[in-house]
């Protein structure tokens, strides 16, 4: 089955304490993103990634870094949580290496700071 | 820059009547929109894409949306509303490679 699947689904976690969200796609797709959605926000875009090795900040990037080092894989990585990251985070994916196709999107990684 | 504004942060409607989500945009030129759909707990799901093939675009589920270059507009309708359909409605529109995500509409349908 063709999927964008996350982990963990569910994180509480304490100030300053280092963590990784994993997201992976079996779909051969080149373009992958991270985004928070945050109430009355909407979702905004924090990383994107037109390929392997190409990685570019989106709209919210400060306190989060990205890798892109295979393909199907892009995880998120906080260095040092603060609370004003507790959010909604969702990986996509699509081909083609455009924002302009459809993205398909994880289940979503619900992450408090505490 | 391009940017998009739904006007609308909630929309209660009853079952059997029709659904109207509004969305506009802001782009000095056509852009491509794209609506998405978010159940609960769940990831979005593509509705319905705009790419100046042509004005009115069917999506899944029965949704439609018009694109009004006039009124820089790109509403999403639906003729009869189904239980189903209540669930969290977003308008995008990329920007170079970014996406840009609307504020979301909360769509609730009464029986």
């Amino acid at each position: 089955e063709a999927q964008v699947t996350q982990n963990p689904r569910y994180l509480i976690t304490v100030t300053g304490k280092k963590l990784t969200v994993t997201c992976s796609q079996n779909m051969n797709h080149e373009y992958m993103s991270w985004y928070r959605q945050d109430p009355g926000l909407g979702l905004r875009q924090i990383y994107y990634s037109m390929n392997v090795e190409v990685t570019d900040k989106g709209d919210v990037p400060e306190g989060y870094k990205v890798s892109r080092k295979e393909k199907r894989n892009f995880p998120l990585i906080l260095e040092s949580p603060s609370p004003n990251q507790t959010s909604l985070y969702f990986c996509a994916s699509s081909s083609l290496g455009s924002s302009y196709n459809e993205q398909f999107f994880g289940p979503g990684t619900r992450l408090t700071v505490l | 820059a391009q940017s998009v504004t739904q006007l609308d942060s909630h929309v209660s409607v009853s079952e059997g009547t029709p659904v109207l989500l509004r969305c506009n945009y802001s782009s000095s030129y056509s852009p491509s929109l794209f609506w998405y759909v978010q159940h609960p707990n769940k990831g979005l799901q593509l509705l319905l894409k705009y790419t100046s093939a042509a004005t009115l675009v069917k999506g899944i589920n029965g949704f439609e949306a018009e694109f009004k270059k006039s009124e820089t507009s790109f509403h999403l309708t639906k003729p009869s509303a189904h239980m189903s359909d209540a669930a969290e409605y977003f308008c995008v529109v990329p920007r170079g490679d970014k996406l840009i995500f609307g504020t979301g509409t909360r769509l609730q349908v009464f029986p």
